[in-house]
């Protein structure tokens, strides 16, 4: 059984930048597409981005400039960075497993999310 | 693609037949997934192209649509399916969600 954990920051200072990491444990690593996906009350859930073990990665482009997403497959592991941050990136963090079968993409695991709060 | 679901909220009793509705703004074949949030948990996967179970999800909910509408039906609510709904669109390059369907018991 596949499990995901978000670690990082629960505040973060405005123009500053968000990191997060998420840590999976559990199932294979290689063959899935790992994606962050946030959750606001404004704006609802919001997928940000994925990438694959190969480094092949896909990002929101109403984030784009803002985002890097990275992946370590020796730790297991996958990150996002993203900069600049306003009051508007608050948000409930997750990390999600993706079953990619093209054209399509659905989040099978979900990490339990981390509130991350912008705020000077 | 833009989704909308309807209703936003409802209110049923345990044992009721409940339906929501999911429509995109253009026609997406059976690329939609339905997923459940309970309060203070992450979505949890329920369905994916429009009407497969998913593993360990009670039979009692299920999918059907394609094109531009989609429904998700829980045939015989239990008191554990107080939660929100959403819907999402599987493009694999830019998936977007539903705004949700709150149902309470």
């Amino acid at each position: 059984q596949v499990e995901l954990q978000e670690s990082g920051p629960g505040l973060v200072k405005p123009s500053e930048t968000l990191s997060l990491t998420c840590s999976v444990s559990g199932g294979s690593f290689s063959n899935y597409y790992w994606s962050w996906i946030r959750q606001s009350a404004g704006k609802g859930l919001e997928w940000i981005g994925r990438l694959y073990s190969s480094g092949s990665i896909n990002y929101n482009p109403s984030l784009r400039t803002r985002v890097t997403m990275s992946i370590d497959t020796s730790k297991t592991q996958f990150s996002l960075e993203l900069t600049s941050v306003t009051a508007a990136d608050t948000a409930t963090y997750y990390c999600a497993r993706g079953v990619v079968v093209p054209p399509t993409i659905y989040f099978d695991s979900w990490g339990q999310g981390v509130l991350v709060t912008v705020s000077s | 693609i833009q989704l909308t679901q309807s209703p936003s909220s409802l209110s049923a009793s345990v044992g009721d037949r409940v339906t929501i509705t999911c429509r995109a703004s253009r026609a997406i074949s059976n690329y939609l997934a339905w997923y459940q949030q309970r309060p203070g948990k992450a979505p949890r996967l329920l369905i994916y192209t429009a009407s497969t179970l998913q593993s360990g999800v009670p039979s009692r909910f299920s999918g059907s649509g394609s094109g531009t509408e989609f429904t998700l039906t829980i045939s015989g609510l239990q008191p554990e399916d107080s939660a929100t709904y959403y819907c999402q669109h599987l493009n694999s390059y830019f998936p977007g969600f539903g705004p949700g369907t709150k149902v309470d018991i």
